[in-house]
């Protein structure tokens, strides 16, 4: 089955910096690729997504890259602040029913 | 807007023990999931439901059981509690239709003494 790997597993940054998260995946009929961001002490929560005809999606100070022969995903997050830190998560779907996590990213925004 | 409420938050059982988890969602949505989140692992699918009644198994069954008697609820039953198990149980619920983002649960935390 579909196997979803996320490094790195944390990474701490200062404030206003950027980050790269990276996602890669086995399954080539994956389809749809969503994000997660779970806060401390809150529930995930969906933040960007991206569906295998496209290379690119941006939502504010976010980025979403798509390589299809690679079978590989990054997140891009600019000016990185406080609010952002908290657990991220890539996951994959081939439009089924269900949809597979990688291992998250804790990022820690220091001041 | 919607919501999905779990109960109980937290779940202190013992060894062997058989614990019921609940979920309840309002967004009229047909597909419903039990996760388990545990550090350094990410999310596992344990059960998923695409409708009233229907159950399906996900990639970490074993030990589960689950009932989907009405479109809103969806519950899982830990059939033996595992003697120092601590995990986070996440359900999770979409529309139908293909490849739709999920709506999350604030999680049920479960401790075996």
């Amino acid at each position: 089955g579909e196997q979803v790997e996320q490094l790195p597993s944390s990474l701490i940054v200062q404030e206003g910096a950027s980050v790269l998260i990276n996602c890669s995946y086995t399954d080539s009929a994956s389809v749809y690729f969503p994000w997660y961001k779970q806060e401390p002490g809150k529930r995930l929560q969906f933040i960007i997504d991206i569906r295998s005809n496209m290379e690119r999606k941006q939502n504010q100070r976010l980025t979403l890259l798509f390589d299809k022969k690679t079978k590989h995903l990054s997140l891009h997050i600019t000016a990185t602040q406080p609010g952002d830190s908290a657990i991220y998560f890539c996951s994959a779907t081939n439009s089924g029913t269900y949809q597979r996590f990688g291992t998250g990213t804790k990022l820690q925004v220091v001041p | 807007g919607g919501i999905i409420t779990q109960t109980p938050k937290f779940l202190i059982g013992q060894e062997g023990q058989k614990l019921t988890l609940k979920c309840q969602q309002n967004f009229n949505h047909d597909t419903m999931y039990w996760y388990r989140q545990d550090s350094g692992k990410g999310l596992r699918l344990i059960y998923y439901s695409i409708t009233e009644n229907d159950l399906q198994k996900g990639d970490l069954s074993e030990g589960y059981d689950a009932s989907r008697e009405k479109k809103s609820s969806f519950s899982l039953t830990v059939t033996s509690a595992q003697k120092n198990e601590m995990a986070v149980f996440l359900c999770a619920s979409r529309t139908g239709r293909s490849a739709e983002t999920l709506y999350f649960g604030s999680g049920t935390r479960l401790t075996v003494l």
